[in-house]
Formats: structure tokens, C-alpha cells, sequence
């Protein structure tokens, strides 16, 4: 199974000011077909997970343009951009590459 | 509006059995695959199972392969997971979703297996 491995475990963010979140994976995430199989989520308090970038950094529908994915093969990154009160909850990355689909540990973002 | 409406969830023995629904509406649910994901209480999330949309592809999780059977009803707009030998650590909210990757999400069920 790809492992996925998130950091940090927690992040306490100043409103206003930027969070960045790392996500790696055991093996490479990219398929023949040029696509690399790699989105992130965000729980909030009490909810459901919402998708909010697929593919590296396609922006999924609705979401807002302060969250922008990076990277490739292995390494990825999430950036928050000027962090709000409803960015609060957990993050996490999965990959589609293979099956099972597999889940990081997730990151807690927290408010200073 | 994508809705995904899961239902079925409930306390039940080790052992015994449960089938959860997942009813879905604002969209052509026959055109899509379709995940069942778990979160245990407190922890992360868990791939359970997916189902192509016409059926022809499933897949399960390690832990469920041989217990539970991911199916759909196209005429319907509904999945299905038929969980049999629960044991203790099924216990979790299961939520369905959308596509191969998940790109919409349903409330959740609690499902608790427990004596």
C-alpha cells in the first residue's frame, strides 16, 4: 500500500498570516497518463470532509482561491493563504493512484 | 445540488449484520463510481470500498475484504454496503462519495458494533 505521510501534526496559524501543510508519499504519485493522483480535504468541526484540490492544484468547485497544492512525484504541499476562523479543522491528503486508497494522518489547523 | 443521504447505521453485535444506503440526487448517479469511507471515533478517515458506476469494477479495503459487499442500484440512485462478521473496530461514522476521488460527501452514519 502507498503510505502517506503528513506534517506537521498540528498548526497554529495567526488570522491573516499563511499555514503551509506537506504531504508525502511512499512511492511516486504520478501515472503514465501524465496525471498525478494526488488531492486534499479539509474536515471541519463536526463535518463532512469537503474536497478542495485535486491533481496537484486544481481547485475544486466553490473553493476559495486563498488554498493553492504544489509539488510533484512524492512531495506536496498545501498552502493556506491569509487563514480565516473557517479554515479551522483537519487536512488530509489522499492518493489515487492505486488501491486502496490510501489517507494521511491528517493536519489540524488551528487559530493563535 | 449534489446530495448524498446515507442511512442504516446503528448499535449491533459482534458478529451480526448491518446494510447501510446511501441515497443520491442532483446529479446522473449511474455516470458515477462511488466509495464508502469510515472514521473511527477521534481518528482519521479509511477507504472502505468503490464501485464503478456500472457495476463492473469494485474494490475493498484489506480489512473488510470477504465481509462486506459494495453494490448499486442505478434505477434506484442508491449504494449500498452489506457488512457482515462485525467486529468492534467496524465501529465508525461511514460516509459515501462520489467519484474516484471523493469529490462530494455525505453526512455519515454512525455505525457502533458493540455487546
Amino acid at each position: 500500500d502507498i503510505m502517506m505521510t503528513q506534517s506537521p501534526l498540528s498548526v497554529a496559524v495567526t488570522p491573516g498570516e499563511s499555514a503551509s501543510i506537506s504531504c508525502r508519499s511512499s512511492k511516486s504519485l504520478l501515472h503514465s497518463n501524465g496525471i498525478t493522483y494526488l488531492s486534499w480535504y479539509l474536515q471541519r468541526p463536526e463535518k463532512s470532509p469537503q474536497l478542495l484540490i485535486y491533481q496537484i492544484s486544481n481547485l475544486a468547485s466553490g473553493v476559495s482561491d486563498r488554498f493553492s497544492g504544489s509539488g510533484s512525484g512524492t512531495d506536496f504541499t498545501l498552502k493556506i493563504s491569509k487563514v480565516e476562523t473557517e479554515d479551522v479543522g483537519i487536512y488530509y491528503c489522499v492518493q489515487f493512484l492505486e488501491v486502496p486508497r490510501t489517507f494521511g494522518g491528517g493536519t489540524k489547523l488551528e487559530l493563535k | 445540488e449534489v446530495q448524498l443521504v446515507e442511512s442504516g447505521g446503528g448499535l449491533v453485535q459482534p458478529g451480526r449484520s448491518l446494510k447501510l444506503s446511501c441515497v443520491a440526487s442532483g446529479f446522473t448517479f449511474s455516470n458515477y463510481g462511488m466509495n464508502w469511507i469510515r472514521q473511527a471515533p477521534g481518528k482519521g478517515l479509511e477507504w472502505v470500498a468503490y464501485i464503478s458506476s456500472g457495476s463492473s469494477y469494485i474494490y475493498y479495503a484489506e480489512t473488510v475484504k470477504g465481509r462486506f459487499t459494495i453494490s448499486r442500484d442505478n434505477a434506484k440512485n442508491t449504494l449500498y454496503l452489506q457488512m457482515t462478521s462485525l467486529r468492534s473496530e467496524d465501529t465508525a461514522l461511514y460516509y459515501c462519495a462520489r467519484n474516484y476521488y471523493f469529490d462530494y460527501w455525505g453526512q455519515g452514519v454512525m455505525v457502533t458494533v458493540s455487546s
